[in-house]
This record gives C-alpha cells, structure tokens and sequence, in this order.
C-alpha cells in the first residue's frame, strides 16, 4: 500500500527540549515536504525537499531543520521546541514533475506537537 | 492580505444538495490549482487537480478555474454525509512539486 508514514502522531515535551519526527514514503518520490497546520492559518510550508541531500526553506523554516539522507525519510528535527511550535504537522511526498495531467501528492497521518 | 482566501465555513447542507466551495488568490503566476480534502484526524488528500483555467468533473465533483477573476470553484453535487470533511484550495505557479500554497480550508457538514 502506498503510504506516507509519520511518528510519532501524537507528542507532549517541555520547552527546549531536542526531537525529531519521522516520516518515511515506500513510492519511491522525489519530492517531500513538512508543513504545519494551524486554525486560521492553514498548510503553511516549513522545508522541502527535491531529491537526496536536496533541501530548501518554505515559508515559515524557522526553529526547524530537515535533513534527506535517503530518498524514502525526510525526519523533521526540533533543535530547541518552544510553545509557538505547538501545531499538526504533515509530511507529504511526490513525483517531482507534476504537469499538465497532475499526480498525486500523498501526506502522512499528522503528528500533533505540544510544547509546554 | 493572503494570497489564496478561502472561507474558513462551516458550511452545513442536507443531504442531497450541490455545494459550491471557492477561493480567490492574487498571485497572477498560478497555473496549477488543486483541491484536498481533509477529514478530522487525517492528512489532506487530493480530490481534484487543474491546469490553467477551464472546468474538470470526476463523479459527483467538478472542479472550476477562472483565471481573469483569479477564482476557483469546487462542486459537490448530490452531497453525502461521508462528504462532512474540510476542504482545502491548494495552488502553485510551476509545474514542480516545489511551492503549494494553501488556502485555510472550508468546513463542510452534510446533514441526514
């Protein structure tokens, strides 16, 4: 089954505290992506990602870092958490080149982040 | 101003009844416009997917875009409960993966 798989999906941790969110795809995508979810505020883009070792910033990239060591995991890491990033937060994979027919882009499950 | 609105709803209709969701965006460079839908607890997943301006069905869903107004519809006809979810305009301005941008969403109820 193709899957975007996500972990955890639901995480409490205190203020400054180091962590990372997995995500890993098995359709062999290029492309991966984080965003966060907020109310009001919708998808916003954190980092993506265009192929191995490819990363780039999204829109709102701060407090965050990624990193694409192999094509299937894009793990998104919280170096310091503080409250303001407490969100639902989504990875996605695709096919790069999407065109004029389209293609799918896949999210995972979400992980609901709380930082206190 | 954002640039892609979207009414954040709810919108609740009977069972049975064509629903219009909308977006209006500013950025003149979309050409890509698709719609996701999201159920609570659950990752978006695309529903409807357009390039440039021009009309698409697929079942009871057809997806419209008005590129001189820079407005997006999506139709539900013959809504079904299984429906109740939200909608999520999504859009970008090149043919790559790279830059979605989002609308909020409109939450939709379906009613019995």
């Amino acid at each position: 089954e193709a899957q975007v798989t996500q972990n955890p999906r639901y995480l409490i941790t205190v203020t400054g505290k180091k962590l990372t969110v997995t995500c890993s795809q098995n359709m062999n995508h290029e492309y991966m992506s984080w965003y966060r979810q907020d109310p009001g505020l919708g998808l916003r883009q954190i980092y993506y990602s265009m192929n191995v070792e490819v990363t780039d910033k999204g829109d709102v990239p701060e407090g965050y870092k990624v990193s694409r060591k192999e094509k299937r995991n894009f793990p998104l890491i919280l170096e310091s958490p503080s409250p303001n990033q407490t969100s639902l937060y989504f990875c996605a994979s695709s096919l790069l080149f999407q065109g004029a027919s389209g293609t799918e882009a896949f999210f995972g499950q979400g992980t609901r982040l709380t930082v206190v | 101003q954002k640039e892609v609105e979207q009414d954040p709803g709810p919108l609740s209709v009977p069972e049975g009844a064509i629903v219009s969701l909308n977006c209006t965006y500013s950025n003149s460079a979309f050409q890509y416009f698709m719609w996701y839908r999201q159920y609570s607890r659950k990752g978006p997943e695309l529903l409807m997917y357009t390039y440039s301006s021009g009309n698409k069905e697929d079942g009871r869903f057809t997806a419209q875009v008005d590129k001189s107004s820079k407005y997006i519809s999506l139709f539900i006809r013959d809504s079904q409960p299984s429906d109740s979810a939200t909608y999520l305009c999504a859009m970008s301005a090149s043919g790559t993966a790279s830059k979605l941008t989002f609308g909020t969403g409109t939450r939709l109820q379906v009613t019995l």
